[in-house]
């Protein structure tokens, strides 16, 4: 079957930190990964995807590389701010889309 | 105004109760989904539907039905309450044309008691 999985949190880190948040998938294919972003009291907005492996998605200074040999899609950001204080969820896509499936999420805390 | 609209935001409860949790969307897209929040759990995917005759169900659609009204409006019932499941609830959309981006709501916390 298809699942995700991400490190537990939560991650706390100072301001302008070097951050790295895992995650690995078990998928039957090539699926779809994409990072979702949940601020607080709001739903969830997609952050970035990557369709296909070694592809690069990226925004607003996160980054994550496909790799289909390790399974993973780890995001990273090169400084964090207090404000990208928030959950973040991996998931992945079947190529048939039917849905997503979603990691458990890690909750980041930033301090100034 | 959202795209994704979800009411009511907050709803408390008590076990035995039908509550109705509902939701609509300006986006246009064809597809809408329910999900549910749990800490620890992640999102969990309740019911699905592709258009307005397609419903399908979801990894935990036990003791939740659905109801596609209109390409705009999905509706989550819980028949009878429990306790358990006291969540946070999220309606999302998402264009026909897959690009596997899903458009969430705010969301409904509802408790029961």
């Amino acid at each position: 079957g298809n699942s995700v999985t991400q490190m537990e949190g939560p991650v706390t880190l100072s301001e302008e930190a070097f951050l790295t948040i895992n995650c690995t998938y078990t998928a039957t294919g090539y699926p779809s990964l994409f990072w979702y972003v949940q601020y607080p009291g709001e739903g969830l907005q997609l952050l970035l995807k990557a369709t296909k492996a070694d592809d690069k998605g990226s925004n607003k200074g996160f980054e994550a590389t496909y790799r289909k040999e390790t399974t993973s899609f780890h995001l990273e950001k090169g400084s964090v701010q207090v404000s990208d204080s928030a959950v973040y969820f991996c998931a992945l896509s079947p190529k048939s889309f039917q849905k997503l499936v979603f990691g458990t999420g890690t909750r980041l805390l930033v301090s100034p | 105004d959202a795209d994704v609209t979800q009411t009511p935001r907050n709803r408390i409860t008590k076990t035995g109760k039908r509550i109705m949790l509902e939701c609509s969307q300006t986006k246009g897209h064809d597809r809408m989904y329910w999900y549910r929040q749990d800490p620890g759990l992640g999102l969990q995917l309740i019911y699905y539907s592709f258009d307005v005759k397609d419903i399908n169900k979801g990894e935990i659609s036990d003791g939740y039905s659905v109801s596609r009204q209109a390409q705009a409006k999905f509706s989550l019932s819980l028949e009878s309450a429990i306790p358990n499941q006291t969540a946070l609830y999220f309606c999302a959309t998402g264009a026909r044309a897959n690009t596997g981006e899903l458009f969430f709501g705010e969301g409904s916390r509802l408790t029961v008691l």
